[in-house]
């Protein structure tokens, strides 16, 4: 029969570009989120994190900005190259209790 | 550090018989947490300890499932019986608390159950 799963959102773009992944995130009283990387056959992979007391966190080729009005996360990452190729999870903490979102996959064309 | 370790990477089974994973977390990570992956799924929760005691296992599936953590260096994660529908990917990830620079998750185990 046919196999129902997580329809993952799927970003594609060319070796060299600028990524944008979006993440809507549930909970006004999250106040830590953290991007995490999953590649193939591997674990989650901590990225970047960012608290509630800021907008905009900058790492390696990676910014992450928050817009609380909106609940709305982003990961921007820079000059992508084709080791970027994964899905991306966004998390929030409220508390004790942490939500991960579904993922995008992202897919660097060469 | 090696980060967590999980064991077995991957184990095959037949339904009905018992299954037991295994994670050793990051020295001084108060926190572990024992997630399931699927594709229908995603990330889900299934039980958390703090300082080797349960605090959350509202995720645990159904009463085959079982999870310990004996000391500050080790947890298991059993399944009995075993039933197809367990098939999945299980990560076992440690964490210093919240807030406090996220989860170090293990490469997990990958369990199918025939």
């Amino acid at each position: 029969g046919e196999s129902v799963g997580l329809h993952l959102p799927t970003l594609s773009v060319q070796e060299g570009d600028n990524s944008i992944i979006n993440c809507a995130y549930s909970n006004s009283a999250s106040d830590y989120f953290i991007w995490y990387k999953q590649e193939s056959g591997k674990g989650p992979q901590f990225i970047i994190d960012i608290r509630s007391n800021m907008d905009k966190r900058q790492g390696q080729r990676v910014t992450v900005l928050l817009n609380k009005t909106v609940k709305h996360l982003s990961l921007q990452i820079a000059a992508t190259q084709p080791g970027d190729s994964a899905v991306y999870f966004c998390a929030e903490t409220g508390g004790f209790k942490t939500i991960f979102g579904a993922g995008t996959r992202l897919f660097v064309k060469a | 550090d090696a980060g967590v370790i999980q064991s077995p990477r991957h184990e095959v089974t037949e339904m009905g018989q018992e299954v037991t994973l295994r994670c050793k977390p990051i020295s001084g990570h108060d926190y572990l947490f024992w997630y399931r992956q699927t594709m229908m799924r995603g990330l889900e929760l299934l039980i958390y300890f703090n300082n080797n005691v349960p605090i959350d296992d509202s995720g645990m599936p159904e009463d085959r499932f079982s999870a310990k953590m004996p000391n500050a260096s080790f947890s298991t994660l059993k399944i009995q019986p075993s039933e197809p529908r367990d098939s999945a990917v299980y990560f076992c990830a440690s964490s210093l608390g919240p807030g406090q620079g996220g989860y170090t998750f293990g490469s997990g185990t990958r369990l199918t159950v025939v």
